[in-house]
């Protein structure tokens, strides 16, 4: 069973308009939430994060909101630009060991920003 | 230039064969993970080493193994026992813990 959804596998928007990418899960252990981007044939990079005990956080066009109680999280891309055409992957960490923390990732959204 | 090398980047093997993936990291990162990513699913974590001479399993690690003899490597192999080995393999390290991860490029292992 999946703890880290994403329920639209993919997404379509026209060019400067919001993209908004939705994120849901299902243990409310995790305390630590990101948001990565992937091109095709390369390895994710890193987009934005935001630990459990805010509620939101932004960073240029890139924000990220959590909603604790209803396990849920979005990353919203204003305005939209062609080359943020990617698949967004969300994940979240919970801590397994005294190792420290890794990360559960979810399926991924395909965005598909149209000029 | 820092960064995290992965190769190559496809790799075909016949079925039965062992194969070892390389990853290498010159970002003085403690911790180093493999992952598999399959058509439709999120990456799923196969290994991890917080610190040299130790490593973890994940939630998929049967039928691979890993070594962590130096800092900077952490190689992959996947073994004859993987029943399903054709799959993106993406390698990542991280400074500290609560930090994000940084990913490698990725192979992509075909098993014929």
């Amino acid at each position: 069973d999946q703890q880290v959804k994403q329920n639209s596998p993919s997404l379509s928007v026209q060019e400067g308009r919001i993209s908004i990418l939705n994120c849901d899960y299902t243990n409310s252990m995790f305390d630590y939430f990101l948001w990565y981007k992937k091109y095709p044939a390369e390895g994710p990079t890193f987009l934005i994060s935001i630990s459990s005990i805010k509620d939101k956080n932004e960073d240029g066009r890139f924000t990220v909101f959590l909603n604790k109680s209803a396990k849920h999280l979005s990353l919203h891309i204003v305005p939209s630009q062609p080359g943020d055409s990617a698949v967004y992957f969300c994940a979240a960490s919970l801590n397994r060991d005294n190792y420290g923390q890794n990360f559960v990732f979810g399926p991924g959204t395909r965005l598909s920003v149209l000029p | 230039d820092g960064g995290i090398t992965q190769s190559p980047k496809y790799l075909f093997r016949k079925e039965g064969q062992n194969v070892t993936l390389s990853c290498e990291q010159n970002l003085n990162h403690d911790a180093m993970y493999w992952y598999r990513q399959d058509p439709g699913q999120g990456l799923r974590l196969i290994y991890y080493s917080q610190i040299v001479n130790d490593f973890q399993k994940g939630d998929i690690a049967e039928g691979y193994s890993v070594s962590r003899e130096k800092k900077e490597s952490f190689p992959l192999t996947v073994t004859s026992a993987q029943k399903n080995p054709t799959a993106f393999y993406l390698c990542a390290s991280s400074y500290l813990v609560y930090n994000e991860q940084f990913f490698g490029p990725g192979t992509r292992l075909t098993v014929l």
